[in-house]
């Protein structure tokens, strides 16, 4: 099975708002609300920020949110801030009782 | 805290096997499943394997399937991963990681470990 599409990269300036979408399919993102995304640092474990679609973990910022519409699942992040620069995967389960990621997102703070 | 710490990563050769462990502390072990993903050297995260709280669940990506083995001992709050016939496609960071919400399979992978990395080399 295939990774999920995510942009290689995206950029933004501080302050400004970016939003990542991830598009699977209807065996996976479309047809459950188990869609996650991640934050990782370099050289560091991915952060888990958002669960079940548009939930965020305790302790993650409000800046943080998520959404999804058929098959693509997004990322949006607002007020966007030095230390959001980092790679974001969003993952989803799948009819086959795995788990699959996107490919991953570079963001760059401009 | 949560504290998931991975070991025996290391150098093997291809068709040789290799162990993992990860050992976790600070929450109700029995009570979480638990993942293990890999991300080899500059890549993306890749799903390696799922195991359910009790054990009798187990799920794995179709790149691992027949090679991999994903288990657990409650009583050592421990989670393995038996890898054989290794190929070099293996050589990546594995973590581990525990799902959010207890008794859940699917729900996020809210807690990571540091990673253990695994070189395949001849």
């Amino acid at each position: 099975q295939s990774a999920l599409t995510q942009p290689a990269s995206v950029s933004g300036s501080p302050g400004q708002s970016i939003t990542i979408s991830c598009t699977g399919t209807s065996s996976d993102v479309g047809g459950y609300n188990y869609v996650s995304w991640y934050q990782q640092h370099p050289d560091k474990a991915p952060k888990l920020i958002i669960y079940e679609v548009s939930n965020r973990p305790s302790g993650v910022s409000n800046r943080f949110s998520g959404s999804k519409s058929g098959n693509t699942a997004s990322l949006t992040i607002s007020g966007l801030q030095a230390e959001d620069e980092a790679d974001y995967y969003c993952s989803s389960y799948t009819s086959t009782s795995t788990v699959i990621f996107g490919g991953g997102t570079k963001l760059t703070v401009l | 805290q949560v504290q998931l710490v991975e070991s025996g990563g290391g150098v093997d050769q291809p068709g040789r096997s290799l162990r993992l462990s990860c050992a976790a502390s600070g929450f109700t072990f029995s009570s979480y499943a638990m993942h293990w993903v890999r991300q080899a050297p500059g890549k993306g995260l890749e799903w390696v394997a799922l195991i359910s709280y009790n054990g009798d669940n187990k799920h794995y990506a179709d790149s691992v399937k027949g090679r991999f083995t994903i288990s657990r001992d409650n009583s050592k709050t421990t989670l393995y991963l038996q890898m054989n016939s290794l190929r070099a496609e293996d050589t990546a960071v594995y973590y581990c990681a525990r799902v959010l919400r207890y008794f859940d399979f699917w729900s996020g992978l809210d807690n990571w470990g540091q990673g253990a990395l695994v070189t395949v080399s001849s």
